[in-house]
């Protein structure tokens, strides 16, 4: 089982939709979550991050933790045709250590 | 958001010629900084963590002797590429990581824009 797991996709979403993106991890000690984004030939760029138990929220983007189911999300709402990347889920885990999923692949079609 | 820069950005060498890459935190001191490889549609793959001061910790199959790293101060860690191969054309990217306690939990990772290099 992979420490961090993602949906490779990809995943198409209509123009202005709401697109969800789903990680889960193993460690149940792992204390924060984190969301990137990466355009294709460029570097992951940190949307944000959580690390209690719920939602938060940063203009279009939620995110949402369920440290009991292990689980993680990203909603994009509105989603618009630059939205489309490659979204990395990352946990900082129990071992100090930031663990990346292999990320999932989003298309916004217009 | 906490910046990081590399350089360069890109380099074309010939094989067999070695290849340094710098990594620098511009408004943060980052005691631990992580290079990472990643290939065409490929995910990131973590190649070692470095520390200000001490040797680097290298991934299981990344050769130490080959990926030389240095991380002479909090805000600066190269990367050389010694005797590049074609094979190691990749894109290469740095990250360091905030000492800093958000909410009183961990650390928060930034990355560097990348360095892609070409081996002829």
């Amino acid at each position: 089982q992979k420490e961090v797991e993602q949906n490779s996709g990809p995943l198409s979403v209509p123009e202005g939709a709401i697109a969800s993106l789903n990680c889960t991890y193993s460690d149940r000690g792992s204390q924060s979550f984190f969301w990137y984004r990466q355009y294709s030939g460029k570097s992951p760029e940190l949307i944000m991050f959580i690390y209690s138990n719920g939602d938060k929220e940063d203009g279009r983007f939620t995110a949402q933790l369920n440290k009991a189911s292990q689980y993680v999300s990203l909603l994009i709402r509105d989603s618009q045709p630059s939205d489309s990347a490659t979204y990395l889920c990352a946990v900082y885990s129990s071992a100090s250590k930031i663990i990346f999923g292999s990320g999932t692949r989003l298309s916004i079609r217009p | 958001g906490a910046v990081v820069s590399q350089h360069p950005s890109w380099v074309i060498c010939k094989s067999g010629t070695s290849v340094k890459i710098e990594c620098r935190s511009l408004d943060f001191q980052a005691t631990t900084m992580f290079w990472y490889r990643q290939f065409p549609k490929q995910s990131l793959m973590l190649m070692a963590t470095s520390n200000e001061g001490s040797k680097a910790t290298y991934e299981q199959g990344v050769e130490k002797d080959k990926f030389l790293i240095n991380h002479a101060s909090l805000t600066l860690s190269t990367l050389t590429v010694t005797s590049a191969h074609p094979e190691d054309s990749s894109f290469y990217i740095c990250s360091a990581r905030t000492s800093g306690r958000a909410e009183g939990l961990s650390y928060t990772q930034y990355f560097g824009p990348g360095t892609r290099l070409t081996v002829l």
